[in-house]
């Protein structure tokens, strides 16, 4: 089946410093990225889509700078907060659309954040 | 905008008894819909999905749901619910053309020994 990583699962930062985060589709090219935000006991927020070889595209309310989303490839998009402040920590999770099966995406396990 | 809704925030059930988690979508949504697990720290598994075909569909873990036109309804259910259920569900509906996709807000599960 198609699988999703993230990397890393887990990461600790200092207020102030920069983070990336990787989402890789293992066995599938996918055309499409999206990256969720999600807060305790609540459901996912859509953050931004990516197609490869193109700018995201960002929902409303999410800041493009503080977010920085780049889709080099058919199989890795990456997420980089910036300047990260302790209010960015939250559960990031990546999921992948598979051009053979246009109406699902594939989600990767998430990557924990938090800011002190 | 939410393109579907769940009902109940949390569902508490004891063991062994059924499961229902409530997911009506919009009339807009086209008629394809999924329901999601997930468990704690961890992402989203599918569950099961309806495209086309049996309105009657069967997932992993035991769990079913039933597309219901007339009632604009897809929930979820098990008929005996197990300590390992314990979990949060999201309802979904397709990806557009737009490429933009709300989930529900998700059903807290708790299983009670």
């Amino acid at each position: 089946g198609a699988v999703v990583s993230q990397h890393p699962s887990r990461v600790i930062c200092k207020s102030g410093t920069s983070v990336k985060i990787e989402c890789r589709s293992l066995d599938f090219q996918a055309t499409t990225m999206f990256w969720y935000r999600q807060f305790p006991k609540k459901s996912l927020m859509l953050m931004a889509t990516s197609n490869e070889g193109s700018k995201a595209t960002y929902e409303q309310g999410v800041e493009k700078d503080k977010f920085l989303i780049n889709h080099a490839s058919l199989t890795l998009s990456t997420l980089t907060v910036t300047s990260a402040h302790p209010e960015d920590s939250s559960f990031y999770i990546c999921s992948a659309r598979d051009a053979r099966l246009a109406d699902e995406q594939f989600f990767g396990p998430g990557t924990r954040l938090t800011v002190l | 905008a939410q393109s579907v809704t769940q009902l109940g925030s949390h569902v508490s059930v004891s063991e062994g008894a059924l499961v229902l988690l409530r997911c009506n979508y919009s009339s807009s949504v086209p008629p394809y819909l999924f329901w999601y697990v997930q468990y704690p720290n961890q992402g989203l598994q599918l569950l099961l999905k309806y495209t086309t075909g049996a309105t009657l569909v069967k997932g992993i873990n035991g769990f079913e749901a039933e597309f219901k036109k007339s009632e604009t309804s897809f929930h979820l259910t098990k008929p005996s619910a197990h300590m390992s259920d314990a979990a949060e569900y999201f309802c979904a509906p397709p990806l557009n053309t737009g490429n933009q996709f709300y989930f529900g807000t998700g059903t807290s599960l708790t299983v009670i020994p």
